[in-house]
């Protein structure tokens, strides 16, 4: 059975220093692995993505993450912190070989605090 | 522009008053989905639907019904709701298939309370 679990429910950073918010994930298939971010009051947006090719993804905004599958990890990072990035972030998997359907497995998120 | 789009935004209402929200994409997908977020929980999903007349329970199924009568529109319906339905809910669809990567396309959001 899938699952995603995310190491930090809150991680505080100061501006200018680096970010990294963890993520484990069990899969019985080949994952597809996702971030997504949620600004307060606004709706999920995607961060980046791994669907098995390069193995470091980067996404918008700065971040990118490494698929490690001997850790099973898939940790995002950023070197250097803004304001703008002080947001709920989601670890999500899904099986891309479970062809019944293509449920998200959302981590519980971690919430990134980013103070002056 | 590619999107989904749910209705409504907010809505409160009481115990007992059947309501429906409505979710549309317009990127022709197959697959859509009805998740609720609630805090510490993340997001778990209700329903999904694999294509037209097509669709089965998720995590958290009690107490909602879905339809799948048009690729482009799932509609959540609450027959009737109770205050542990209140939640903020999403709708998101994307493509099925080995050729894709099964990135999921969100609604806005839809924040419900019931009293």
């Amino acid at each position: 059975a899938q699952s995603v679990t995310q190491l930090d429910s809150h991680v505080s950073v100061s501006e200018g220093t680096p970010v990294l918010l963890r993520c484990n994930y069990s899969s019985s298939y080949s994952p597809s692995l996702f971030w997504y971010v949620q600004h307060p009051n606004k709706g999920l947006q995607l961060l980046l993505k791994y669907t098995s090719a390069a193995t470091l993804v980067k996404g918008i905004n700065g971040f990118e993450a490494e698929f490690k599958k001997s850790e099973t990890s898939f940790h995002l990072t950023k070197p250097s912190a803004h304001m703008s990035d002080a947001a709920e972030y989601f670890c999500v998997v899904s099986d891309r070989g479970n062809q019944a359907g293509t449920a998200l497995i959302f981590g519980k998120g971690t919430t990134l605090s980013v103070s002056s | 522009e590619a999107q989904v789009t749910q209705n409504p935004r907010y809505l409160i209402t009481v115990t007992g008053k059947k309501l429906t929200v409505t979710c549309s994409q317009n990127m022709n997908h197959e697959y859509m989905s009805w998740y609720r977020q609630d805090p510490g929980l993340g997001l778990r999903q209700i329903y999904y639907s694999m294509n037209v007349e097509v669709t089965d329970k998720g995590d958290v199924p009690e107490g909602y019904k879905v339809s799948r009568k048009e690729k482009r529109n799932f509609p959540l319906i609450l027959e009737s709701p109770s205050p542990n339905q209140t939640s903020l809910y999403f709708c998101a669809s994307s493509y099925i298939g080995q050729a894709h990567s099964y990135e999921q396309y969100f609604g806005p959001g839809t924040r419900l309370t019931v009293t």
